[in-house]
């Protein structure tokens, strides 16, 4: 099993309308989640990263990590089309692992 | 500040020539990696060096090496190139390596390379 799931997509969605993103993964032992943002033909930014579970907010981006059921979640609440990108996740095990990102579309 | 920074943005090679990626930062960071980021595969760390002087292999070494040349750059080789490793790679930079502690990881704009 790989150490994190992420749907590639492509996911459409209309603006203004809130968007779940979600991945999987493995190792209940992982503590460090993150989410990066990645532009076509850009390199990854980090968008938020989270420590342990429960939520963390930033604006029109809020990130959550249920340790529970190893699910990680970004939301984006009033979407607009500059939120249009891939949305990587990520967790630190003894480097950083990569999901394999999910590509966004907001449609105007 | 440029942050990140990688030449070639393109390159097309023939089969079994070899060049030479380079990745220079300016923030005065410890640790460089370099990844590759395929369609289908997301990103994948090919090497890495946790401080100057050091390098280790990360998931796809093979094919690669790397010269950390001082604490700015890093370079990646390919000596004899193969249509596997048509790819996007991507430099990145964070403060240091710290078993169990999450540091923030800054991207260069990637190298668009296509080998025929």
């Amino acid at each position: 099993q790989k150490e994190v799931e992420q749907d590639p997509g492509p996911l459409s969605v209309p603006e203004g309308a809130i968007v779940s993103l979600n991945c999987t993964y493995s190792n209940s032992a992982f503590q460090y989640f993150m989410w990066y943002r990645q532009y076509s033909r850009k390199g990854p930014e980090l968008l938020m990263y989270t420590y342990s579970s429960g939520n963390k907010e930033d604006g029109r981006f809020t990130a959550q990590v249920d340790k529970s059921s190893k699910y990680i979640s970004l939301f984006i609440r009033d979407s607009q089309p500059s939120d249009s990108a891939t949305y990587l996740c990520a967790i630190l095990d003894d480097k950083i692992i990569f999901g394999k990102g999910t590509r966004l579309h907001i449609l105007p | 500040n440029a942050g990140v920074t990688q030449t070639p943005k393109f390159q097309v090679l023939k089969t079994g020539q070899s060049m030479t990626l380079q990745c220079a930062q300016d923030m005065n960071h410890n640790s460089m990696y370099w990844y590759r980021q395929d369609p289908g595969m997301g990103l994948r760390l090919i090497y890495y060096s946790a401080s100057e002087g050091t390098t280790d292999k990360g998931e796809v070494p093979n094919g690669y090496n790397v010269s950390r040349l001082n604490k700015r750059e890093f370079s990646l080789r390919l000596e004899s190139a193969a249509p596997s490793q048509t790819s996007v790679y991507f430099c990145a930079s964070s403060a240091r390596v710290v078993q169990g502690i999450y540091n923030e990881q800054f991207f260069g704009p990637g190298t668009r390379l296509t080998v025929l």
